[in-house]
């Protein structure tokens, strides 16, 4: 079964300093594919970073970058001089090209501080 | 200009009613989706459909009726509201392929007392 676990159910950083957010998860399958997205207070879904199972790169995006580690299935994000608009709440979340579902992990609640 | 739009923003209603939630999506995707977000923020996938085909079809109870009129569509409407039927509802879109990302609407948040 595919599953994504995040572990850490709350933290907080001060702002300008760099904070990492843990996720495993569970997978049967070679094709697959891993996002982060992020939910400010507004609710809104907004996609922040998406990495290929096959690319052994870590994706990055301006601030946001992954540490993928396919062998212990682990793939964390790190946000660097992290800013007030960071404040959300982070999903990791997995599909495969099996299922074509993308499971969600149970979100880590992310504040920054001034 | 939105992206991926759901109607109406905020719903409240009585326990044994009957609501529809409409989604429109502008990117020209072939993928849209009904995910439920309940109150621990827990994120699960009901439905997927494919250029109005439905794909993936969740143990969802059969009193949600999703309807997809066309490719740029997806309502979901849902018979008999009970108080577990409180969530918040997304709409997603993506193109076809595996890796392609979700592109969510804001959500509606559904009320049922």
């Amino acid at each position: 079964a595919q599953t994504v676990t995040q572990s850490q159910p709350e933290m907080s950083v001060q702002e300008a300093e760099t904070v990492t957010l843990s996720c495993t998860y569970d997978t049967s399958e070679n094709n697959y594919y891993l996002f982060w997205y992020k939910q400010p207070p507004s609710r809104q879904m907004i996609l922040v970073i998406r990495q290929e199972a096959y690319k052994q790169q870590n994706a990055t995006e301006n601030r946001f970058s992954v540490n993928f580690q396919k062998a212990a299935k682990s793939f964390s994000l790190k946000i660097s001089d992290s800013q007030l608009g960071d404040t959300a709440m982070y999903f990791c979340a997995s599909v495969s090209s099996n299922t074509g579902k993308l499971i969600f992990g149970q979100g880590t609640t992310l504040q920054v501080k001034p | 200009d939105t992206a991926v739009s759901q109607t109406p923003k905020y719903l409240v209603t009585q326990m044994g009613n009957d609501k529809s939630i409409k989604c429109e999506q502008n990117l020209g995707h072939d993928t849209m989706y009904w995910y439920k977000q309940d109150s621990k923020k827990f994120l699960k996938i009901m439905f997927s459909y494919n250029n109005k085909e439905l794909i993936i079809n969740e143990t969802v109870p059969n009193r949600f009726s999703p309807k997809s009129p066309d490719k740029a569509h997806l309502n979901l409407h849902i018979n008999s509201l009970e108080l577990g039927d409180s969530a918040v509802y997304f709409c997603a879109s993506s193109l076809v392929g595996v890796g392609s990302p979700l592109h969510f609407g804001n959500g509606t948040r559904l009320t049922v007392t």
